[in-house]
């Protein structure tokens, strides 16, 4: 079954502790987004990916890193987590760029 | 830099009745324009595109969107809503050549009423 897939699902940490989220698709897309969504702002896009090792800054990228290393992953990194980074987070994959993304289930964080 | 204003939060319609959610568009080239549906507790689902030619674009379950460049605009339409309609949903324009960079709006939330 085509999908993407994201772990955790749910995650409470502290402060400062690192944490990654993982996204993985078996789609062998090469475009792969990180997104994340507060009530009242939408979706906003942290970063995105066009292929491996070519990354790219969303609009809201302050405080994360991502890596793409291979081209089914496509891990978010909060070196640093700070409570203004409690949100719903989700990551999308596609084909190419005039294709359909297809989205994770989502990851919910909170940041205490 | 894009932006997308969808101007109604909230929008009851009775089950059966037809439905037109709002999208405004800020952007200074030729846009690629989304729609996507999310349910609850789900991701998000493409109901359609617009990348060029015909301006009326068909989508899957029943919606439909046009495209009008001189308003700025590209509302979703669906002729008779049905219960399972109900979720919010999310106009969304992308700055590059398609979906790699997309601003989204801040979503309409759709309630249905039996």
């Amino acid at each position: 079954e085509a999908q993407v897939t994201q772990n955790p699902r749910y995650l409470i940490t502290v402060t400062g502790k690192k944490l990654t989220v993982t996204c993985s698709q078996n789609m062998n897309h090469e475009y792969m987004s990180w997104y994340r969504q507060d009530p009242g702002l939408g979706l906003r896009q942290i970063y995105y990916s066009m292929n491996v090792e070519v990354t790219d800054k969303g609009d809201v990228p302050e405080g994360y890193k991502v890596s793409r290393k291979e081209k089914r992953n496509f891990p978010l990194i909060l070196e640093s987590p700070s409570p203004n980074q409690t949100s719903l987070y989700f990551c999308a994959s596609s084909e190419g760029r005039q294709e359909t993304q297809y989205f994770g289930p989502g990851t919910r964080l909170l940041v205490l | 830099a894009q932006s997308v204003t969808q101007p109604d939060i909230h929008i009851t319609v009775s089950e059966g009745a037809s439905l037109e959610l709002r999208c405004n568009y800020s952007y200074g080239a030729t846009p690629y324009l989304f729609w996507y549906v999310q349910s609850p507790g789900q991701g998000l689902q493409l109901l359609l595109k617009y990348f060029s030619g015909d301006t009326l674009v068909q989508g899957i379950k029943g919606f439909e969107a046009e495209f009008k460049r001189s308003q700025s605009s590209f509302n979703l339409r669906k002729p008779s809503v049905h219960w399972s309609d109900a979720a919010e949903y999310f106009c969304a324009v992308g700055a590059g050549f398609g979906n790699e960079k997309l601003t989204f709006g801040t979503g309409t939330r759709l309630t249905i009423i039996p």
